[in-house]
């Protein structure tokens, strides 16, 4: 079963507009980790958040928020006011008790100029 | 501070062959964990590593292996090679495997073509 359900597979946004990206989870765990990463074309994923199970408190650093609801298992991410270096894949994530990385299938954005 | 470093960064094998991949880990990270990437597939967690120990591994055939050693630099190999091997393998590393440690860095990647 998929763990972890990002049902956009591409979003295109002209520069400065908002960009949300969907991140649906599942787990039986108490205790997980939720995750979001950037991957440019060079390849390399980018990590950009880590929230823990028991912290619900949804964040705003720059450009990016993300709001975290456990009720229905969902840990959205925000980008405000996109620019075209925003152009990336984006992948959620989810690291139960075993430590590793569960991933979805990755939202494809492009910030167009 | 370097991230994670993994080398080779492009290579290219032909069918039967074997290839090696290294990573080295954050400076004081202790947990390596390996991931491929293919269009088909998407990211699927290979193997990890933890003091020099294989804590847990992935859905991948007998071909895949991997170990990492005392300073927790880590390797893989993957023997046999067949063209469905050809992927993007990313190594990444945390300080711990949980708590408040466990945040996991990548690094940018092997891209493997076997053709």
């Amino acid at each position: 079963a998929q763990k972890v359900t990002q049902a956009q597979t591409e979003i295109s946004v002209v520069e400065k507009e908002d960009v949300t990206l969907d991140c649906v989870y599942e787990t039986r765990d108490t205790t997980y980790y939720l995750f979001w990463y950037k991957q440019p074309p060079s390849g390399e994923l980018v990590f950009l958040i880590r929230r823990n199970s028991f912290d619900e408190q949804n964040e705003i650093s720059g450009r990016y928020s993300w709001n975290f609801q456990k009720s229905t298992s969902s840990f959205n991410f925000t980008i405000t006011a996109s620019q075209v270096v925003d152009s990336a894949v984006y992948f959620c994530a989810l690291s139960e008790a075993e430590y590793k990385l569960s991933f979805g299938a990755g939202t494809t954005v492009t910030v167009r100029a | 501070k370097a991230g994670v470093t993994q080398t080779p960064r492009y290579l290219i094998k032909t069918r039967g062959q074997q290839v090696t991949l290294s990573c080295s880990p954050i400076s004081g990270h202790r947990s390596v964990s390996w991931y491929q990437q293919t269009p088909g597939q998407g990211l699927q967690f290979l193997f990890e590593y933890f003091s020099e120990t294989q804590r847990n591994k992935g859905n991948f055939p007998g071909r895949f292996s991997g170990r990492q050693f005392s300073n927790s630099r880590s390797e893989m190999n993957v023997s046999t090679l067949e063209l469905g091997d050809s992927a993007l393998y990313l190594c990444a590393s945390s300080k711990d495997r949980g708590g408040s440690g466990n945040t996991i860095y990548f690094g940018e990647g092997s891209w493997l073509t076997v053709v």
